[in-house]
């Protein structure tokens, strides 16, 4: 069981706009910097969104992250089937000294 | 192309020792970090180690300290991961990961990865 906490699954309809969260501790998401990750089954993850709320080149701007005090978010707007995939935010951990994941948003297209 | 190929993976019984490898191309591989992450069957990302540009700091997850150890050879641009003691809990696909700094600091990122190698302990 991870300490950082996701649902275990959100959905939308093309076109909507869709929410997840990232809930942590003040050992990690309250000190420091949320990245997401985009994962589809059998393809190398993919960094999606790094320092709680900027996109690297070539992510869509429908991609946005934002943190406020111990907890993170991660919007998709304008849903495509295209996203459909697992999403995980991971952040540093000042107790146990290395980085962590949460256990990952399985988003799914209706 | 930036590109990550792990290799090493395989069957191996509970006790027993495996090497994985990961070789880098497309980029300045002495200038960054490098992590192993790894998946379990079924489940989430787990972040396993990581190594800073001159490999003079390495940093594990609580789960394998002690057991696993990460080294890199930056004249052959290549990444490794010596895994020691293995477990059933140990059977994952393993990815070689970017760092998007050269020294690990809380705000480093993985910003490229590898299609991963897959390891099976299992007597």
């Amino acid at each position: 069981q991870s300490v950082l906490s996701q649902p275990p699954s959100a959905s939308g309809t093309p076109g909507q706009r869709v929410t997840f969260s990232c809930s942590g501790s003040s050992s990690n998401i309250g000190l420091y910097p949320v990245h997401w990750y985009q994962h589809l089954p059998g393809t190398a993850p993919k960094l999606l969104i790094y320092t709680s709320d900027q996109r690297p080149s070539g992510v869509p701007d429908r991609f946005s992250g934002s943190k406020s005090g111990t907890s993170a978010s991660l919007a998709i707007s304008g849903l495509q089937s295209e996203d459909e995939a697992d999403y995980y935010c991971a952040v540093w951990d000042d107790t146990l000294n290395g980085w962590v994941f949460g256990g990952g948003t399985k988003v799914t297209v209706l | 192309e930036v590109q990550l190929v792990e290799s090493g993976g395989g069957l191996v019984e509970p006790g027993r020792s495996l090497r994985l490898s990961c070789a880098a191309s497309g980029f300045t591989f002495e200038d960054y970090t490098m992590h192993w992450v790894r998946q379990a069957p079924g489940k989430g990302l787990e972040w396993v180690a990581g190594i800073n540009w001159k490999s003079g700091t390495h940093v594990y997850a609580g789960s394998v300290k002690g057991r696993f150890t990460i080294s890199r050879d930056n004249a052959k641009n290549s990444l490794f991961l010596q895994m020691d003691s293995l477990r059933i809990e140990d059977t994952a696909l393993y990815y070689c990961a970017k760092g998007t700094q050269s020294l690990l600091y809380s705000t480093d990122a993985f910003d490229v990865w590898g299609q991963g190698t897959m390891v099976t302990v299992s007597s």
